[in-house]
C-alpha cells in the first residue's frame, strides 16, 4: 500500500464548470501522475509532476491544468468540464520504477 | 508510437484453460513490471521483472522476460473467474526519468 488517497471518488458535474480532483499520497514520493482511462484508450497520460512546482504535460493535456504546492498533493483542474471528460481518472506515483495507482475517481460530466 | 505492444487484447475463456499474454518491444528495458486492474479499482503491481531470461512465479501465474529485455510473457495455469481483470505491462524508466509507459492492456474474462 503506498498510501495513495484520491478525492472525490465520484463526481458528477455540469459542463462548463471547473472540477479539481485531489491526489494525496503519504510516502513522499518525488514522481506523481494524472492518468484518465477509458474503454479502447487504456491509461493516458494527462500531466506528471517530478517534484513541488516541477510539472509537465502529458499526452492528453488539453483541457487540464495541475499544482503541485506540497509533496504530498497533485490536484488536476478541469478548466471547463466538457463531456468528453467524462472518464476516470487515476492518479499514481512512482518508486524505483514501480508504479502505484490510488483507487480512481469516477467523473461524469452532463 | 506505442512502445509496448500488448497482445491479445481481449480474451475469454473457460474456468481451468491456460492463457498466455504478451508484452513486446522493440526498445530493451531495464526492466518490466506486471499490473492486474479489476473493476472499479486502480492497477495493483503484481510483479517486476529485472534480469534477461527471468522467470518468476506468483501462485498459477507466470512471469517471464526474455533473454534480450525486449520482451515479456503472462502465463496463468488453470485460470479461475477471480483471474477476470485487466492487465497491464509497464516500464518505469530509469532512475531519473519521470515518465511511466503501459502497454494497452489485455482484458481478461475467465467464465464459470
Amino acid at each position: 500500500d503506498a498510501g495513495i488517497t484520491q478525492s472525490p471518488r465520484h463526481k458528477v458535474t455540469e459542463t462548463g464548470t471547473p472540477v479539481t480532483l485531489r491526489c494525496h499520497q503519504t510516502e513522499n514520493h518525488r514522481y506523481m501522475y494524472w492518468y484518465r482511462q477509458d474503454p479502447g484508450h487504456g491509461l493516458r497520460l494527462i500531466h506528471y509532476s517530478y517534484g513541488v512546482k516541477d510539472t509537465d504535460k502529458g499526452e492528453v493535456s488539453d483541457g487540464y491544468s495541475v499544482s503541485r504546492s506540497k509533496t504530498e498533493d497533485f490536484l488536476l483542474t478541469l478548466e471547463s468540464a466538457t463531456s468528453s471528460q467524462t472518464s476516470v481518472y487515476f492518479c499514481a506515483i512512482r518508486a524505483t520504477g514501480e508504479a502505484f495507482f490510488g483507487q480512481g475517481t469516477r467523473l461524469t460530466v452532463v | 508510437t506505442q512502445l509496448l505492444e500488448q497482445s491479445p487484447q481481449f480474451l475469454s475463456i473457460q474456468e481451468g484453460e491456460n492463457l498466455t499474454v504478451y508484452c513486446n518491444s522493440s526498445s530493451v528495458f531495464s526492466s518490466l513490471q506486471w499490473y492486474r486492474q479489476e473493476p472499479g479499482e486502480g492497477p495493483v503491481l503484481l510483479v517486476t521483472v529485472v534480469t534477461g531470461g527471468e522467470v518468476k512465479k506468483l501462485k498459477r501465474l507466470t512471469f517471464q522476460f526474455g533473454d534480450a529485455r525486449k520482451d515479456s510473457s503472462l502465463h496463468i495455469t488453470a485460470a479461475q473467474p477471480g483471474d477476470t481483470g485487466l492487465y497491464l505491462c509497464g516500464w518505469g524508466g530509469g532512475t531519473s526519468y519521470g515518465k511511466l509507459t503501459f502497454g494497452q492492456g489485455t482484458i481478461l474474462t475467465v467464465h464459470p
